[in-house]
């Protein structure tokens, strides 16, 4: 079982920071299997990147994603007051056959 | 425009059954995955089954497996999500999702439907 830590569990930032959200497998991942999405308060998730770097269909290009192996990053360059959420990564694999992260929560000053 | 809408959630008591339902529009449903999704508000993303385009094949969480059983009609772009002797455990928002072992992520959510399970 492929077991996804996420860190930091909060993070704070101003608009315009950088923000970088963590993903860490505690075995490979194949990247074509890493993805990340973004969950708002009272909505359902979204996807934001496939295939570890892909972003979704309207994913605007602050958002961007990188990594192999065990350790994967999601990047937001110039942090908006919209981008407020949790976000989560998730993995495909083998029993089960998705798992996801615990969440980062990124708060906007 | 992809819409996944599900339907079904309510209150049910420990031992029970529950049948959700989730209606796919936008896309042409036979040529996708699709799973279900559950969170317990507040708190993580739990993948609980998923079927491939055809309902041949299907998987699940060892949570749910042998309580719960997936199905879909294609002539209908309907996906089913038969949950049987349901537990405090179960209680969560379930989401409709597309896509399974052909996509390997989740590009479409529905907005998920409530399920209590309490005395």
């Amino acid at each position: 079982e492929i077991v996804l830590t996420q860190s930091p569990g909060t993070l704070s930032l101003s608009p315009g920071e950088r923000a970088t959200l963590s993903c860490r497998a505690s075995q490979s991942v194949r990247t074509y299997y890493l993805a990340w999405y973004q969950q708002k308060p009272g909505q359902a998730p979204r996807l934001l990147i496939y295939h570890a770097s892909s972003r979704a269909t309207g994913i605007p290009d602050r958002f961007s994603g990188s990594g192999s192996g065990t350790d994967f990053t999601l990047t937001i360059s110039r942090l908006e007051p919209e981008d407020a959420a949790v976000y989560y990564c998730q993995q495909y694999g083998s029993s089960p056959l998705f798992s996801f992260g615990p969440g980062t929560k990124v708060d906007i000053k | 425009e992809v819409q996944l809408v599900e339907s079904g959630g309510g209150v049910v008591r420990p031992g029970g059954s529950l049948r959700l339902s989730c209606a796919a529009s936008g896309f042409t449903f036979a040529d996708y995955g699709m799973s279900w999704v559950r969170q317990v508000p507040g708190k993580g993303l739990e993948w609980v089954s998923g079927t491939n385009w055809i309902g041949g094949y299907s998987d699940y969480a060892e949570s749910v497996k042998g309580r719960f059983s997936i199905s879909r009609d294609n002539a209908k772009n309907s996906l089913y999500l038969q949950m049987n002797s349901l537990r405090a455990e179960d209680a969560a928002f379930y989401y409709c999702v597309r896509g399974y072992a052909d996509l390997y992520y989740f590009d479409s959510w529905g907005q998920g439907t409530l399920v209590t399970v309490s005395s």
